[in-house]
């Protein structure tokens, strides 16, 4: 399809791991991104995975890629109240245009 | 600091004006996204502009249009507003390792 897919909701316990999905359209885009958008604030790019790659961790953050199933996914570990938030995923197209999901709203509970 | 720089950051208008949104990339960009966000909405497309040049164009209104100056400042204009033009209003530009996006200018029509 012409839409990156993500879930629009997650909701997990503080020190809990949270798994946010996606699933992008193009196989042949060469970057897959996760931004993160914090309330009234603009959106802050949190990682980048290059499409030869399966994995890319980051102090908590864990990105896995499938390009197979074109599926993107990251893990927050220990999850914190401050990692509320909005997180888009979006992938760079051959043009170097980029195409964005709709956001999974990310609700930490203490 | 993103390096990309919105003015203003709030706008509260009436029904029927106009307005105008600015953002200067960061510095070596040469394209410029426009992108609306709505309450609890994922980013909508509006347009993109290159070098000084349209490029491509989303879901833009015919209320709405935009230019990018020779000093690669961009401005997206907003006319006839109507209470459902009420959103955050994003511009990115767009580097190496994807959009840089910067913080936004919230519009409130009333």
């Amino acid at each position: 399809g012409e839409d990156v897919e993500q879930s629009l909701f997650l909701s997990v316990r503080e020190g809990d791991s949270s798994v946010i999905n996606c699933t992008y359209t193009d196989s042949s885009s060469t970057y897959l991104y996760w931004y993160k958008q914090e309330p009234g604030a603009g959106l802050q790019l949190l990682t980048y995975i290059f499409s030869n790659m399966d994995m890319k961790q980051d102090q908590r953050l864990t990105v896995l890629l499938n390009k197979k199933d074109k599926h993107l996914s990251l893990r927050i570990a220990d999850t914190q109240t401050g990692d509320s938030a909005i997180y888009f995923c979006a992938e760079r197209l051959n043009n170097n245009d980029m195409r964005f999901g709709a956001g999974t709203r990310l609700t930490v509970k203490p | 600091d993103s390096g990309v720089t919105q003015t203003p950051k709030h706008l509260i208008t009436a029904t029927g004006q106009r307005v105008t949104l600015r953002c200067s990339p960061r510095s070596g960009d040469l394209s410029v996204y426009w992108y609306q966000q709505s309450l609890d909405q994922g980013l909508q497309f509006l347009i993109q502009y290159y070098n000084g040049e349209e490029r491509a164009k989303g879901n833009i209104l015919e209320r709405f249009s935009a230019q990018q100056f020779p000093d690669l400042h961009s401005e997206l204009n907003l006319s006839s507003l109507e209470l459902g033009d009420s959103a955050l209003y994003f511009c990115a530009s767009s580097g190496v390792y994807g959009y840089t996006f910067g913080s936004g200018t919230r519009l409130t029509v009333v």
